[in-house]
């Protein structure tokens, strides 16, 4: 069974400072992606990065950074210089490589509140 | 940019009553899907929807629900006989692979009374 654990249900921050959100994934795959989604409060949901498991280089999109440990089954998520407007829910999602399921796992979520 | 659309944003209904809601996936996009979230809990995944059928479903979706592709954009769910416990935000996403990001909608708000 594939299962995707956020264990920070809440986070707060004051605007400037770095934050990174925790993910920790289950999986007997040997092949997977990873995603991470926003979610603002206006509701959507905001497709934000999806690594494939045999690829553990680290990425970086401007203030936004990922770390990929396949080692510990994480795939954490770091804002840097935080900014009011990264308030948001942020789900980490699981989904197999290959072989009939295209389903995304959700974490429960970790809302960020990046007070200014 | 091209973006999954939904209709309608909100949607209220009275429990036992029929609602359909209502997607534009993006159109080069081949696999569809819906997604729900209960108030403050996490994204579920409900249903997949390839080539005129439905690939994959959860136990969620169940005998109440069923999905539609009507024409060549639109992609519908339908919920026959509504329940209170049906009332969360049903997302529609799509993909142009099986193994390629999925892309949502804004979600619909669906409040059964």
């Amino acid at each position: 069974a594939q299962k995707v654990t956020q264990a920070q249900t809440e986070i707060s921050v004051v605007e400037k400072e770095d934050v990174t959100l925790d993910c920790v994934y289950e999986t007997r795959d040997t092949t997977y992606y990873l995603f991470w989604y926003k979610q603002p409060p206006s509701g959507e949901l905001v497709f934000l990065i999806r690594r494939n498991s045999f690829d553990e280089q680290n990425e970086i999109s401007g203030r936004y950074s990922w770390n990929f440990q396949k080692s510990t089954s994480s795939f954490n998520f770091t804002i840097t210089a935080s900014q009011v407007v990264d308030s948001a829910v942020y789900f980490c999602a699981l989904r197999r490589y290959q072989g009939g399921s295209e389903k995304l796992v959700f974490g429960k979520g970790t809302k960020l509140t990046v007070n200014p | 940019e091209p973006e999954v659309t939904q209709t309608p944003s909100h949607q209220v209904t009275q429990m036992g009553q029929e609602v359909i809601l209502r997607c534009v996936p993006i159109s080069n996009h081949l696999y569809f899907y819906w997604y729900r979230q209960i108030l403050g809990q996490k994204v579920e995944f409900l249903v997949s929807f390839y080539n005129n059928e439905i690939s994959e479903k959860s136990e969620i979706f169940d005998d109440q629900f069923s999905v539609e592709r009507p024409d060549g954009s639109n992609f519908t769910l339908k919920i026959r006989s509504t329940k209170l416990e049906d009332s969360a935000m049903y997302f529609c996403a799509s993909s142009v692979g099986q193994t390629g990001e999925q892309f949502f909608g804004p979600g619909t708000r669906l409040t059964v009374l």
